[in-house]
C-alpha cells in the first residue's frame, strides 16, 4: 500500500529556534498533502493544506508565518515551525491521499498518514 | 463538512465483538463514511470505508442503514492490540478533500 513517511519522528529544540519536519510520499505522487497537530488526549486538528507548486491553505486560527509550509515537489512537503515556543510542543502529522477504487477499500480516495513527529520545545 | 458524533470511550473484553456507532445526521448525497484507527504516538490508519449497506474487509465490517444518518463499525473478536482511538469521518467523494477529525472513540480492550 501507499506509504507516507515523516522525519524526524521525534525532535527537541530550544525555545526561539526553528524546526523543519519533512513529509514524503514514498510510492506515489501527492499533489496535495495535509498537516495536522494533535495535543495529548485530543483529536487531530487540521492546520493546513499543502499544494504542490503553490501556496498552502491555512485553517482559521493557524498562523501562516509561524508554520511555514513548502511543497516543492510531488513527493515532499515540509512544515517549519519558526521561533518555536513551549506551547508549540505537540504531535505533528502529515497526510496525503491516493486515488481510490481498490477492492475492499471503497471507491473513494484513501488518506494515508505519516507516523507523526513529536516536537518538544524546551 | 458533515459533523459526526461518537461515544467518547468504550470498554470491551478480549474476544468479544465491538460495535462503535457514529451519528452523521447531515451527511450529503456524495459523502462517504470512513473509519480510521489511531494508536498512541502514531498517525491514523485507514480501517474501512463505505457508502451504504454493508462493507466487510479483513479487519472490520461497516454497517450503514438506508438513511445513512449513522454507521456502525464492527470489530470481530477484539484483542488487546485493538486498544486504540477510532475515528468516524464523513468525506466528500472524489478528489483530494481535506480530512477533518471528530473526537473519536477510545476503545479499551480488557484481558
Amino acid at each position: 500500500g501507499a506509504v507516507v513517511s515523516q522525519h524526524p519522528s521525534r525532535v527537541i529544540c530550544k525555545s526561539g529556534t526553528s524546526v523543519k519536519i519533512e513529509c514524503r510520499s514514498l510510492d506515489f505522487q501527492a499533489t496535495t498533502m495535509f498537516w495536522y497537530r494533535q495535543f495529548p488526549k485530543q483529536s487531530l486538528m487540521l492546520m493546513a493544506t499543502s499544494n504542490e507548486g503553490s501556496k498552502a491553505t491555512y485553517e482559521q486560527g493557524v498562523e501562516k508565518d509561524k508554520f511555514l509550509i513548502n511543497h516543492a515537489s510531488l513527493t515532499l512537503s515540509t512544515l517549519t515551525v519558526t521561533s518555536a515556543h513551549p506551547e508549540d510542543s505537540s504531535f505533528y502529522i502529515c497526510s496525503a491521499r491516493v486515488s481510490g477504487g481498490r477492492q475492499g477499500r471503497g471507491m473513494n480516495t484513501e488518506a494515508f498518514f505519516g507516523q507523526g513527529t513529536r516536537l518538544t520545545v524546551v | 463538512l458533515a459533523k459526526t458524533t461518537q461515544p467518547i470511550s468504550m470498554d470491551s473484553y478480549e474476544g468479544q465483538e465491538v460495535n462503535i456507532t457514529c451519528s452523521h445526521n447531515n451527511i450529503a448525497t456524495n459523502d462517504y463514511i470512513t473509519w480510521y484507527q489511531q494508536f498512541p504516538s502514531q498517525g491514523p490508519r485507514f480501517i474501512i470505508q463505505g457508502y451504504k449497506t454493508k462493507v466487510t474487509n479483513e479487519v472490520a465490517s461497516l454497517f450503514i442503514p438506508a438513511d445513512r444518518k449513522s454507521s456502525t463499525l464492527s470489530l470481530p473478536r477484539v484483542s488487546l492490540s485493538d486498544t486504540a482511538v477510532y475515528y468516524c469521518l464523513v468525506e466528500l467523494s472524489g478528489g483530494y478533500q481535506k480530512v477533518t477529525f471528530g473526537t473519536g472513540t477510545k476503545l479499551q480492550v480488557i484481558p
